[in-house]
């Protein structure tokens, strides 16, 4: 079975940098795993922020970008904003199969 | 812009089957994309239940392709969830979402459904 993890928690300070990373028990993530990177705030449903690894929806902020890291997918949060502090989630594509990270619940203080 | 509409039972007895609708509006089903539950139980994180085309054609998790079927209705622009021998660890807030695909790939759940509440619990 499939494990994709993630950190499970970080804390950053408004207007700082903070990056979250995604990584496969198969291997190396690459960009036929189409890295998608999702926020879930409580009681909202998941949002959409980047998919293929480094594009973004109309709708999502220029301060979050995607990208591979070495073996993992990486979202980088820049000029955090306390809007901002929310569950985050990957997720990877294994033909035919989805699979969602563990999560990381970014802390804004 | 795409949304959703999801029709079901809120509680659902063991052993029973739990049953989701999801109505799609704003676009047709009939389209390159395809069609997506995931779920989250409370206090854990999201998982990808499985996925169909319009042509029928579905993908499932591994984890519960035994108890899973995910059907779709043209005619009625909509499609559906069944999971069968439902235990309390199927309580799950559970979404109904479109996978975004070209005429090369797949790449992104991009619409999302409110979700709804299934407990299940005698």
């Amino acid at each position: 079975q499939t494990v994709v993890t993630q950190e499970p928690s970080l804390t950053v300070s408004p207007g700082g940098t903070v990056t979250l990373t995604c990584a496969s028990s198969t291997g190396a993530v690459t960009g036929d795993n189409h890295p998608n990177w999702f926020q879930r705030k409580p009681g909202q449903a998941p949002r959409a922020l980047i998919y293929s690894t480094n594009n973004k929806h109309p709708w999502t902020p220029a301060r979050f970008s995607g990208s591979l890291l070495g073996v993992k997918a990486a979202l980088t949060l820049s000029g955090v904003q306390p809007e901002d502090e929310a569950e985050y989630y990957c997720l990877l594509y294994f033909g035919g199969l989805y699979v969602f990270g563990t999560g990381t619940e970014v802390t804004v203080l | 812009q795409v949304q959703f509409q999801v029709s079901g039972p809120g509680l659902v007895k063991p052993s029973g089957t739990l049953s989701l609708t999801c109505a799609v509006s704003g676009g047709s089903i009939t389209t390159t994309n395809w069609w997506t539950w995931v779920r989250q139980v409370p206090g854990k994180g999201l998982e990808w239940i499985g996925e169909i085309h319009h042509s029928g054609n579905a993908n499932y998790n591994p984890s519960l392709k035994s108890r899973v079927t995910i059907s779709v209705d043209k005619s009625k622009n909509q499609f559906s969830l069944k999971l069968n021998s439902v235990i309390a660890a199927d309580t799950a807030m559970y979404y109904c979402a479109r996978i975004y695909c070209n005429n090369t790939a797949c790449h992104t759940i991009d619409y999302w459904g409110q979700g709804t509440l299934v407990t299940v619990s005698s």
